[in-house]
Protein backbone atom coordinates (compact mmCIF):
# COMPACT_ATOMS: atom_id res chain seq x y z
CA UNK A 1 0.00 0.00 0.00
CA UNK A 2 0.96 3.54 -0.29
CA UNK A 3 2.82 4.79 2.41
CA UNK A 4 4.97 7.78 4.15
CA UNK A 5 7.89 6.73 6.05
CA UNK A 6 10.81 8.70 7.57
CA UNK A 7 14.30 7.31 6.92
CA UNK A 8 15.96 7.74 10.78
CA UNK A 9 13.86 7.14 13.66
CA UNK A 10 16.47 9.50 15.70
CA UNK A 11 18.96 12.40 15.04
CA UNK A 12 20.51 13.98 17.20
CA UNK A 13 22.25 17.16 16.53
CA UNK A 14 24.77 19.58 18.30
CA UNK A 15 23.62 23.04 19.08
CA UNK A 16 23.70 25.48 17.03
CA UNK A 17 24.27 22.87 14.00
CA UNK A 18 21.94 22.86 11.12
CA UNK A 19 19.77 19.79 10.96
CA UNK A 20 18.15 17.89 8.10
CA UNK A 21 15.02 15.09 8.47
CA UNK A 22 14.04 13.67 5.65
CA UNK A 23 11.22 11.64 4.81
CA UNK A 24 10.17 9.04 1.78
CA UNK A 25 6.51 9.23 0.45
CA UNK A 26 5.92 6.59 -2.17
CA UNK A 27 2.27 8.02 -3.67
CA UNK A 28 3.38 9.77 -6.49
CA UNK A 29 -0.29 11.64 -6.78
CA UNK A 30 0.73 13.38 -3.46
CA UNK A 31 0.67 16.74 -4.35
CA UNK A 32 0.63 18.28 -0.50
CA UNK A 33 2.87 18.37 1.93
CA UNK A 34 2.98 19.16 5.26
CA UNK A 35 5.90 19.22 8.66
CA UNK A 36 4.72 18.94 11.88
CA UNK A 37 6.53 18.99 15.31
CA UNK A 38 5.59 17.40 18.56
CA UNK A 39 6.71 18.43 21.45
CA UNK A 40 6.23 16.50 24.84
CA UNK A 41 2.85 16.56 26.18
CA UNK A 42 1.08 18.62 22.85
CA UNK A 43 -0.29 18.20 20.25
CA UNK A 44 1.51 18.40 16.41
CA UNK A 45 2.05 21.47 15.48
CA UNK A 46 2.61 22.81 12.11
CA UNK A 47 6.07 23.98 10.92
CA UNK A 48 5.83 24.61 7.10
CA UNK A 49 4.06 22.94 3.96
CA UNK A 50 4.63 23.00 0.28
CA UNK A 51 2.72 22.19 -2.45
CA UNK A 52 3.88 20.07 -6.08
CA UNK A 53 4.36 22.75 -7.63
CA UNK A 54 7.38 23.84 -5.89
CA UNK A 55 10.66 22.01 -5.08
CA UNK A 56 11.61 24.57 -1.91
CA UNK A 57 10.05 26.79 0.35
CA UNK A 58 11.48 28.52 3.39
CA UNK A 59 9.83 29.91 6.91
CA UNK A 60 11.64 31.24 9.94
CA UNK A 61 14.98 29.10 10.24
CA UNK A 62 13.25 26.05 8.24
CA UNK A 63 13.79 25.35 4.85
CA UNK A 64 11.38 22.35 2.94
CA UNK A 65 13.11 20.65 -0.32
CA UNK A 66 10.86 18.69 -1.91
CA UNK A 67 12.28 16.32 -5.00
CA UNK A 68 9.57 14.43 -6.67
CA UNK A 69 11.74 12.35 -8.89
CA UNK A 70 12.31 10.61 -5.94
CA UNK A 71 9.98 11.13 -3.86
CA UNK A 72 11.80 13.08 -1.28
CA UNK A 73 10.79 15.03 1.62
CA UNK A 74 13.37 16.92 3.77
CA UNK A 75 13.06 19.49 6.32
CA UNK A 76 16.11 21.11 7.32
CA UNK A 77 16.55 23.47 10.76
CA UNK A 78 19.25 26.26 10.87
CA UNK A 79 21.02 26.52 13.85
CA UNK A 80 19.86 23.64 15.52
CA UNK A 81 18.49 25.34 19.08
CA UNK A 82 17.34 23.51 22.63
CA UNK A 83 13.84 24.17 21.69
CA UNK A 84 13.76 22.41 18.71
CA UNK A 85 13.79 18.98 20.38
CA UNK A 86 10.69 17.43 19.61
CA UNK A 87 9.43 14.30 17.26
CA UNK A 88 8.75 15.20 13.75
CA UNK A 89 6.72 13.79 11.64
CA UNK A 90 5.78 14.79 7.98
CA UNK A 91 2.20 14.20 6.19
CA UNK A 92 1.24 13.75 2.39
CA UNK A 93 -2.06 14.78 0.91
CA UNK A 94 -3.71 14.23 -2.65
CA UNK A 95 -5.55 17.03 -2.97
CA UNK A 96 -8.82 15.63 -5.07
CA UNK A 97 -9.20 13.12 -2.56
CA UNK A 98 -10.10 15.27 0.08
CA UNK A 99 -8.69 15.78 3.53
CA UNK A 100 -6.90 12.43 4.28
CA UNK A 101 -3.65 13.37 5.19
CA UNK A 102 -1.20 10.18 5.53
CA UNK A 103 1.39 10.75 8.47
CA UNK A 104 4.86 9.46 8.81
CA UNK A 105 6.13 7.58 12.07
CA UNK A 106 8.38 10.73 13.03
CA UNK A 107 11.85 11.30 13.96
CA UNK A 108 12.73 12.61 17.00
CA UNK A 109 15.24 15.16 17.54
CA UNK A 110 17.61 15.80 20.25
CA UNK A 111 19.55 18.63 20.30
CA UNK A 112 23.10 18.11 22.37
CA UNK A 113 24.26 21.60 24.46
CA UNK B 1 -2.18 28.45 22.23
CA UNK B 2 -2.93 26.02 19.08
CA UNK B 3 -6.75 27.57 18.64
CA UNK B 4 -7.84 23.97 19.16
CA UNK B 5 -8.94 23.64 23.05
CA UNK B 6 -9.26 19.64 24.12
CA UNK B 7 -10.78 18.66 27.18
CA UNK B 8 -9.90 16.46 29.36
CA UNK B 9 -6.15 16.61 28.80
CA UNK B 10 -5.80 13.21 30.76
CA UNK B 11 -8.86 10.34 31.38
CA UNK B 12 -8.77 7.02 33.34
CA UNK B 13 -11.99 5.24 32.83
CA UNK B 14 -13.08 1.58 32.96
CA UNK B 15 -14.29 -0.31 30.48
CA UNK B 16 -17.48 -0.28 31.08
CA UNK B 17 -17.33 3.47 31.68
CA UNK B 18 -19.11 6.00 29.16
CA UNK B 19 -17.33 9.06 28.79
CA UNK B 20 -17.37 11.90 26.13
CA UNK B 21 -14.07 13.92 24.77
CA UNK B 22 -14.59 17.71 23.80
CA UNK B 23 -12.57 19.52 21.00
CA UNK B 24 -13.29 23.29 20.64
CA UNK B 25 -11.53 25.48 17.38
CA UNK B 26 -11.55 29.38 17.67
CA UNK B 27 -10.19 29.50 14.43
CA UNK B 28 -12.95 30.19 12.12
CA UNK B 29 -12.80 26.73 10.44
CA UNK B 30 -15.18 24.84 8.96
CA UNK B 31 -13.38 21.07 8.97
CA UNK B 32 -12.58 18.86 12.41
CA UNK B 33 -11.40 15.70 12.83
CA UNK B 34 -10.29 12.93 15.18
CA UNK B 35 -7.20 11.13 15.45
CA UNK B 36 -5.77 8.76 17.48
CA UNK B 37 -1.76 8.22 18.11
CA UNK B 38 -0.84 4.89 19.59
CA UNK B 39 2.98 4.86 20.41
CA UNK B 40 5.09 3.82 17.79
CA UNK B 41 2.29 4.43 15.09
CA UNK B 42 1.97 6.97 13.39
CA UNK B 43 -1.18 9.22 13.63
CA UNK B 44 -4.80 7.35 12.11
CA UNK B 45 -7.35 9.50 10.84
CA UNK B 46 -10.73 8.69 12.66
CA UNK B 47 -13.70 10.96 11.69
CA UNK B 48 -13.97 14.00 9.56
CA UNK B 49 -17.23 16.27 9.68
CA UNK B 50 -17.03 18.78 6.82
CA UNK B 51 -19.45 22.08 7.66
CA UNK B 52 -21.33 19.70 10.85
CA UNK B 53 -21.73 16.51 8.61
CA UNK B 54 -19.45 13.62 8.82
CA UNK B 55 -17.83 13.10 5.81
CA UNK B 56 -15.26 10.25 6.91
CA UNK B 57 -15.43 6.93 8.98
CA UNK B 58 -12.35 5.23 8.66
CA UNK B 59 -13.48 1.69 9.98
CA UNK B 60 -13.70 2.80 13.27
CA UNK B 61 -15.39 0.71 16.06
CA UNK B 62 -19.02 1.03 16.92
CA UNK B 63 -17.74 2.46 20.18
CA UNK B 64 -16.57 5.30 19.34
CA UNK B 65 -19.37 8.16 18.53
CA UNK B 66 -18.36 11.44 16.93
CA UNK B 67 -20.78 14.38 17.67
CA UNK B 68 -20.05 17.74 16.00
CA UNK B 69 -23.27 20.41 17.14
CA UNK B 70 -21.74 23.28 15.09
CA UNK B 71 -18.10 23.95 13.55
CA UNK B 72 -16.91 25.05 16.51
CA UNK B 73 -17.51 22.06 18.62
CA UNK B 74 -16.68 17.95 18.16
CA UNK B 75 -17.28 15.47 20.51
CA UNK B 76 -16.18 11.68 20.83
CA UNK B 77 -18.22 9.33 22.97
CA UNK B 78 -16.70 6.60 24.28
CA UNK B 79 -18.47 3.58 25.53
CA UNK B 80 -17.06 0.13 26.60
CA UNK B 81 -13.92 0.57 25.45
CA UNK B 82 -11.15 -1.88 24.99
CA UNK B 83 -7.49 -1.86 26.85
CA UNK B 84 -5.95 -1.47 22.93
CA UNK B 85 -7.99 1.79 23.45
CA UNK B 86 -5.51 3.52 25.30
CA UNK B 87 -3.83 6.17 23.75
CA UNK B 88 -3.66 9.91 22.58
CA UNK B 89 -6.20 11.35 21.37
CA UNK B 90 -6.29 14.60 18.97
CA UNK B 91 -8.77 16.87 17.66
CA UNK B 92 -7.97 18.97 14.45
CA UNK B 93 -9.69 21.70 12.30
CA UNK B 94 -9.00 23.43 9.36
CA UNK B 95 -10.59 25.65 6.61
CA UNK B 96 -11.90 23.61 3.41
CA UNK B 97 -13.67 24.56 0.43
CA UNK B 98 -11.35 25.65 -1.74
CA UNK B 99 -9.33 23.78 -4.47
CA UNK B 100 -6.03 23.70 -2.57
CA UNK B 101 -5.95 21.56 0.80
CA UNK B 102 -4.70 23.44 3.52
CA UNK B 103 -2.62 22.51 7.00
CA UNK B 104 -5.00 20.88 10.09
CA UNK B 105 -4.31 22.30 13.26
CA UNK B 106 -4.17 20.50 15.90
CA UNK B 107 -5.40 20.52 19.93
CA UNK B 108 -2.86 18.83 22.33
CA UNK B 109 -5.20 15.81 22.86
CA UNK B 110 -6.84 14.03 25.77
CA UNK B 111 -4.02 11.30 26.68
CA UNK B 112 -6.76 8.04 27.53
CA UNK B 113 -5.84 5.26 29.92
CA UNK B 114 -8.09 2.19 29.72
CA UNK B 115 -8.23 0.21 32.91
Amino acid sequence: GESVGLHLPTLSVQEGDNSIINCAYSNSASDYFIWYKQESGKGPQFIIDIRSNMDKRQGQRVTVLLNKTVKHLSLQIAATQPGDSAVYFCAENISNYGQNFVFGPGTRLSVLP
Amino acid sequence: ETGVTQTPRHLVMGMTNKKSLKCEQHLGHNAMYWYKQSAKKPLELMFVYNFKEQTENNSVPSRFSPECPNSSHLFLHLHTLQPEDSALYLCASSQEGSTENQPQHFGDGTRLSIL
